[in-house]
């Protein structure tokens, strides 16, 4: 069975600066996809990123990239420059066959 | 134009009671889900439907029953309503396939926060 595993329940950055959110799963499978989503307090899901197995190149949105290490099945979130509306939950995910398989989920604070 | 909608967004209900919640997409989406987040936040899938037809069906009790009149709407119902039933429930769609080699999102609702009294 396909599992995730968000290590960090909560991490805290200074505004203007870098935070690294962890994440790693665990599959047979050779292809498939990672995700990560924000969850505001509003509780709306909202895609951050998204990268498919089979590219090693990292996705990269704005200010947020990921580091995709596919033999370690390691898949983070690096947010640069943080803001204020970046604090949220942040659940990464896989997905095989349709179906969204979510880590715990970490609590991201921005202090101003 | 919201892209996908619940109702409600909030349910406080008695033991014992059945209940529904409607979800419908605008996006023209073949793939509807239902997932459940519990109070931990922990998010876990329940149901899959694939132009109106089951695809996924997870370990859920056999007192929750997805009905989807149309590839646009995936209601659930739940019979014999519990404590351990409260939750956040959210509905999500994504078109089946690939764009540009990047598996679809998956798109949620609101979310409908279900408490059993």
């Amino acid at each position: 069975a396909q599992t995730v595993t968000q290590s960090q329940p909560e991490m805290s950055v200074q505004e203007a600066e870098t935070v690294t959110l962890s994440c790693t799963y665990d599959t047979s499978e050779s292809d498939y996809y990672l995700f990560w989503y924000k969850q505001p307090p509003s509780r709306q899901m909202i895609l951050v990123i998204r990268q498919e197995a089979y590219k090693q190149q990292n996705a990269t949105e704005n200010r947020f990239s990921v580091n995709f290490q596919k033999a370690a099945k390691s898949f983070s979130l690096k947010i640069s420059d943080s803001q204020l509306g970046d604090a949220a939950m942040y659940f990464c995910a896989y997905e095989y066959g349709n179906k969204l398989v979510f880590g715990a989920g970490t609590i991201l604070r921005v202090k101003s | 134009d919201t892209a996908v909608s619940q109702t409600p967004k909030y349910l406080v209900t008695q033991m014992g009671n059945d209940k529904s919640i409607k979800c419908e997409q605008n996006l023209g989406h073949d793939t509807m889900y239902w997932y459940k987040q519990d109070s931990k936040k922990f998010l876990k899938i329940m149901f899959s439907y694939n132009n109106k037809e089951l695809i996924i069906n997870e370990t859920v009790p056999n007192r929750f029953s997805p009905k989807s009149p149309d590839k646009a709407h995936l209601n659930l119902h739940i019979n014999s309503l519990e404590l351990g039933d409260s939750a956040v429930y959210f509905c999500a769609s994504s078109p089946t396939g690939l764009a540009g080699g990047l598996r679809y999102e998956q798109f949620f609702g609101p979310g409908t926060r279900l408490t059993v009294l």
